[in-house]
């Protein structure tokens, strides 16, 4: 079982729309993380968030993204205005102090 | 020259084979070195965590770390068809304040034939 839970598995959305994907932790942990990865592509870093805010973004995460912890639990990811090209499996991952990260199993986004 | 460079396969091997998956960088700072699984439609599974150069063993995994060469090697015994997947190698430098950011491979897709 993931240790963390992705919710949906699968969303489907018009370009130009607003999406919210959303990460469970199953414990507490200080440091959160989002991927992408296209098909058959690499799996490439969007986003660390640590103690509640940003710690490091890459040049994929521009000013359509955002993250939020908006309960203390959830962790999102938004995109607005979506684009053919957001399409692709978004991954959710946490780690614990000093160690390697541990994915979700990701929602598939598909922009239509 | 890309950082973390590997075979995308297939490779195709039958079972009980001993299979030997690799990788190369080429940034010396890299200290951290990870594999993972990912079958199809899920996410990235940790299989194995190593720091420095050396062996490390876990069941029938062995990974192995050449930092001189700047290559990485994970080695599957006795493979099972429950093997066939796609397997992703990750290294990553410390970051100040602890957070480590890896850098992917493509991924080797590994089948495993009875």
């Amino acid at each position: 079982e993931p240790e963390v839970t992705q919710t949906p598995s699968h969303q489907v959305t018009q370009m130009g729309q607003e999406v919210i994907l959303r990460c469970v932790p199953i414990s507490n942990h200080l440091y959160f993380y989002w991927y992408r990865q296209i098909l058959g592509q690499k799996v490439e870093f969007l986003v660390s968030f640590y103690n509640n805010e940003i710690s490091e973004k890459s040049e994929i995460f521009d000013d359509r993204f955002s993250v939020e912890r908006p309960d203390g639990s959830n962790f999102t990811l938004k995109i607005r205005s979506t684009k053919l090209e957001d399409s692709a499996m978004y991954f959710c991952a946490r780690q614990v102090q000093r160690g390697p990260q541990h994915f979700g199993d990701g929602t598939r986004l598909s922009i239509l | 020259q890309k950082e973390v460079e590997q075979d995308p396969g297939p490779l195709s091997v039958p079972e009980g084979a001993i299979v030997s998956l690799n990788c190369t960088y080429s940034n010396s700072a890299f200290q951290y070195f990870m594999w993972y699984r990912q079958y199809s439609r899920k996410g990235p599974e940790l299989l194995m965590y190593t720091y420095s150069s050396g062996n490390k063993e876990d069941g029938r995994f062995t990974a192995q770390v050449d930092k001189s060469s700047k290559y990485i090697s994970l080695f599957i015994r006795d493979s099972q068809p429950s093997d066939s997947a796609t397997y992703l190698c990750a290294m990553s430098v410390t970051e100040s304040g602890g957070s480590y950011i890896p850098t992917f491979g493509r991924g080797t897709s590994l089948i495993v034939h009875p």
